[in-house]
């Protein structure tokens, strides 16, 4: 059965520091995987997406992800990150009929001034 | 945009009672999902629907019930309502053609069962 993990339940870093939150997931066949973001008291927002093609996706507010078949592993990165991005991060894949989404236990971001 | 609507947003219910949460889609999308949040857990799979009068059971179905009277409308039901049901449950949809297989969610509903 496909799953998804988050490894790092809470990561704390520095504003202006990079960031990489890590995602594994297990999926037999072509996996379609997505980031959501969690804002406080907010429902989630979809991040970015891939979708069977170029591994490297570029998403909103300067989030991209690296997808790697051969390492099962699908990591959120962000170069700089802002004030801003304070929130939870969940990792997902698709899993079977019916687009359900299977989703990690998410990874809290905390920003340090 | 996709908007998702559910209501109510925060209740309180008694052990026994019986509890309906609602959810509203504007986006003439064919499925819908109910999951609930819990810490360590991430989202889970209650129930999901492919269109108008259907529901299927998803991960994690038993103490609910779901409803799908039109396409835009998507209920889940606690009938005899526990404390171990205190979540926040999120609904989402979304569409089942071409490659748009992302989910569109509502801001959910905090339910605290005492």
């Amino acid at each position: 059965a496909q799953s998804v993990t988050q490894p790092d339940a809470r990561v704390t870093v520095s504003e202006g520091a990079s960031l990489q939150l890590r995602c594994k997931y297990s999926y037999f066949g072509t996996p379609y995987l997505f980031w959501y973001v969690q804002y406080p008291r907010q429902g989630l927002q979809l991040l970015l997406k891939y979708y069977p093609g170029d591994p490297v996706v570029q998403g909103v507010n300067g989030f991209e992800a690296e997808f790697s078949k051969s390492n099962s592993s699908f990591h959120l990165r962000k170069a700089s990150v802002h004030w801003s991005d304070w929130a939870v991060y969940f990792c997902a894949v698709r899993s079977g009929s019916f687009n359900k989404l299977t989703f990690g236990a998410g990874t809290r971001l905390a920003v340090c001034p | 945009e996709a908007a998702v609507t559910q209501s109510p947003r925060n209740k309180v219910a008694v052990t026994g009672g019986k509890v309906t949460l609602s959810c509203n889609q504007t986006n003439n999308h064919n499925n819908m999902y109910w999951y609930r949040q819990d810490t360590g857990h991430g989202l889970r799979l209650i129930h999901y629907s492919y269109g108008a009068g259907s529901t299927e059971k998803g991960d994690i179905p038993d103490g609910y019930k779901a409803s799908r009277p039109s396409q835009e409308n998507f209920s889940l039901i606690l009938e005899l309502a526990t404390p171990s049901q205190t979540s926040v449950y999120f609904c989402a949809s979304g569409d089942d053609w071409g490659y748009s297989y992302e989910q569109y969610f509502g801001p959910g509903t905090r339910l605290t069962v005492l």
